[in-house]
């Protein structure tokens, strides 16, 4: 069966630099939520987008931003990275409303050096 | 959105039951409880969810009072494989809900 797909899967960053992540949900999946799990901590939740549109926020830094793409798949951008940025990035994704099932992906390990 | 509380670690022998608590108290009516489990760099699995009495499928039970303040997630005879971190989730009736992650229970398996 599909799962959801993050790529990378791992990135290296500098202080100040940028960084994109893309989520691919599971086909006919209509929210997507992204994750941040820092080393020995429990998954924080960012935001979540639902048919596109930004459903609910979390603790996302401003530097933060997300869309969801007409083809439902998901793009987190970070922008001037800190070294506290450095954490496991996960996506999820669910099926339409009434689920609470969340189908998570592999995630991607940034590293800020 | 309600508020869970579980301890911290727990460990047991394999072959053991495992029963993980959940307290959420001010737990609202149309919410959803969830049981999720992460291993080390993965993301979290989706094991079970139930509204309230017993719900059981194939890896695990969950067991809800009729106040609906906790709930038990409950897994038969477990073995080194299920050591992880097991997690409890409240959700809001309609799914894309923001949701929290509380601290999770830490399950080690002896064998």
């Amino acid at each position: 069966a599909a799962g959801v797909i993050q790529s990378p899967r791992h990135l290296i960053k500098e202080k100040r630099e940028t960084a994109t992540l893309k989520c691919y949900p599971i086909p006919r999946h209509d929210t997507v939520y992204w994750y941040q799990q820092g080393p020995g901590q429990d998954p924080q939740f960012l935001i979540s987008f639902y048919e596109k549109m930004q459903s609910d926020k979390g603790s996302i830094p401003d530097r933060f931003s997300a869309q969801q793409f007409s083809d439902y798949h998901s793009e987190l951008n970070m922008s001037s990275l800190e070294l506290g940025d450095s954490a496991l990035y996960f996506c999820a994704s669910s099926q339409p409303s009434g689920s609470y099932e969340q189908y998570f992906g592999p995630g991607t390990r940034l590293t800020v050096t | 959105l309600a508020k869970t509380t579980q301890p911290i670690s727990m460990d047991s022998y394999e072959g053991q039951e495992v029963n993980i608590t959940c307290s959420h108290n001010n737990i609202a009516t149309n919410d959803y409880i969830t049981w999720y489990q992460q291993f080390p760099s993965q993301g979290p699995r989706f094991i079970i969810q139930g509204y309230k009495t017993k719900v059981t499928n194939e890896v695990a039970s969950l067991f809800i009072p009729a106040d609906r303040k906790s709930s038990t997630l409950s897994l038969p005879r477990v073995s080194l494989s299920d050591t992880a971190v097991y997690y409890c989730l409240v959700w809001v009736s309609g799914g894309y809900q923001k949701v929290t992650f509380g601290t999770g229970t830490k399950l080690q398996v002896i064998p």
